[in-house]
């Protein structure tokens, strides 16, 4: 079975700063996908950033990026430039190739202090 | 982006009624939806996958019988909560499936808040 593991429950970053929150999977599938989801008080998932396993580069959108180590199973993600609006709860999750429902991990809180 | 309208946002309900919750996709079509449940402070955690005009797929140890899922249009799935306990208080979300030209893509509701007293 896949698994989904994040290792940080809380994390806190001063605005404008840089955190990396971290990510690590179990798969045995060559195929397969990997996100990012931010989760705000509201509790509306969003989608953050996406990665494809076969492609070696990393995945960035605007702030966000990623640091995909396919080998050693990682996945973690960057914030460049926090801003307050970033403070949320962050999942990573998983799906293979022909699946399409989602394993998440347990979730990053993320504090984004002045 | 694709829209997915989940309702109600939040429900209070006592024990032992059924409540129901929909999920709609407001400008795409979905042929297969999924529901999700978060207890606090937690993870999602996949319930079933809903697939239009056919049953859903259940996850290990999720009760088919309490946890009714009808999805009988390309827009809509309900989950109803029948014979609703204290226990099964959480947040319920809902997701749909959306095939875009370069890659498939997951759209959420805003979920529903469950109260059992």
């Amino acid at each position: 079975a896949q698994t989904v593991t994040q290792s940080q429950p809380e994390m806190s970053v001063q605005e404008a700063e840089t955190v990396t929150l971290s990510c690590t999977y179990d798969t045995s599938e060559s195929d397969y996908y990997l996100f990012w989801y931010k989760q705000p008080p509201s509790r509306q998932m969003i989608l953050v950033i996406r990665q494809e396993a076969y492609k070696q580069q990393n995945a960035t959108e605007n702030r966000f990026s990623v640091n995909f180590q396919k080998a050693a199973k990682s996945f973690s993600l960057k914030i460049s430039d926090s801003q307050l609006g970033d403070a949320a709860m962050y999942f990573c999750a998983y799906r293979t190739g022909t699946a399409s429902k989602l394993t998440f991990g347990t979730g990053t809180r993320l504090q984004v202090t002045l | 982006g694709a829209v997915v309208s989940q309702h109600p946002s939040r429900v209070i309900c006592k024990s032992g009624t059924s409540v129901k919750i929909e999920c709609r996709s407001l400008d795409f079509q979905a042929t297969t939806m999924f529901w999700y449940r978060q207890f606090p402070k937690q993870s999602l955690m996949l319930m079933a996958t809903s697939n239009e005009g056919s049953k859903a797929t259940y996850e290990q140890g999720v009760e088919k019988d309490k946890f009714l899922i009808n999805h009988a249009s390309l827009t809509l799935s309900t989950l109803t909560v029948t014979s609703a306990h204290p226990e099964d208080s959480s947040f319920y979300i809902c997701s749909a499936r959306v095939f875009g030209p370069a890659s498939e893509k997951l759209f959420f509701g805003s979920g529903t808040q469950l109260s059992v007293l």
